[in-house]
């Protein structure tokens, strides 16, 4: 059963960092893709990130490209999502998921996430 | 394409049949057989309910069922019991490893 605790969530002013970790549990962690998803208060869900199995390759959406790094360490079975440069409409639950099937297509959430709240 | 376009609301009574549509372009829906399905309740975590446009996990009930026609996928719930209340996304590989999400489709069990 895939178990996945989120942290690092909080209360920020808009230019400032933060750093979310997802501790996985229930799974061979480094056989599988991990995404972060994020939800707005009261909107959809935004796919954020994927880091490959192995850590090789990194993809991001649009609005987070080069300000957002998701990182993994197959040791402690954790993948990390450092923030920068954080803006009001960053402001959302943060999800971890597990990457399942063809190009780790199918999302397996198995958190409650963790809040990010970006205000002046 | 920013979102994929699912209907804002359908609606059914107990033992209905009722089909969410989520459309994107060639580039997302159309160009890949990637295309799953969320169920998410207030205040919880999404749920996988469909991956790879008709596959269903383990543990998913069989009444859901989805399929996929030119840029256009459906996610269709037979038997409608009022536990299907909830929110429903779509999702799909939009090529190189991205994703896009549908803006989410609210059921009602009437």
């Amino acid at each position: 059963q895939v178990h996945l605790v989120e942290s690092g969530g909080g209360v920020v002013q808009p230019g400032m960092s933060l750093r979310l970790s997802c501790s996985a549990s229930g799974f061979t962690f480094s056989s599988y893709g991990m995404h972060w998803v994020r939800q707005a208060p009261g909107k959809g869900l935004e796919w954020v990130a994927i880091v490959f199995y192995d850590g090789s390759n990194k993809y991001y959406g649009d609005p987070v490209k080069g300000r957002f790094a998701i990182s993994r360490d197959n040791s402690k079975n954790t993948v990390d999502l450092q923030m920068n440069s954080l803006r009001v409409e960053d402001t959302a639950v943060y999800y971890c998921a597990r990457g399942s099937g063809s190009y780790a297509s199918a999302f397996d959430f198995g958190g409650q996430g963790t809040m990010v709240t970006v205000s002046s | 394409q920013s979102v994929l376009t699912q209907p804002h609301s359908v609606s059914g009574s107990p033992g209905q049949s009722v089909t969410i549509s989520c459309t994107g372009t060639s580039s997302d829906v159309g160009g890949y057989n990637l295309v799953s399905w969320y169920q998410q309740y207030p205040g919880k975590a999404p749920k996988l309910m469909i991956s790879e446009v008709s596959k269903r996990p383990s543990g998913v009930p069989d009444r859901f069922s989805g399929s996929k026609s030119g840029n256009t996928a459906s996610l269709t719930i037979s038997g409608l019991q009022a536990e299907d209340e909830a929110d429903y996304f779509c999702c799909s590989h939009a090529g190189s490893y991205t994703f896009i999400f549908g803006g989410g489709t609210k059921l009602t069990v009437l």
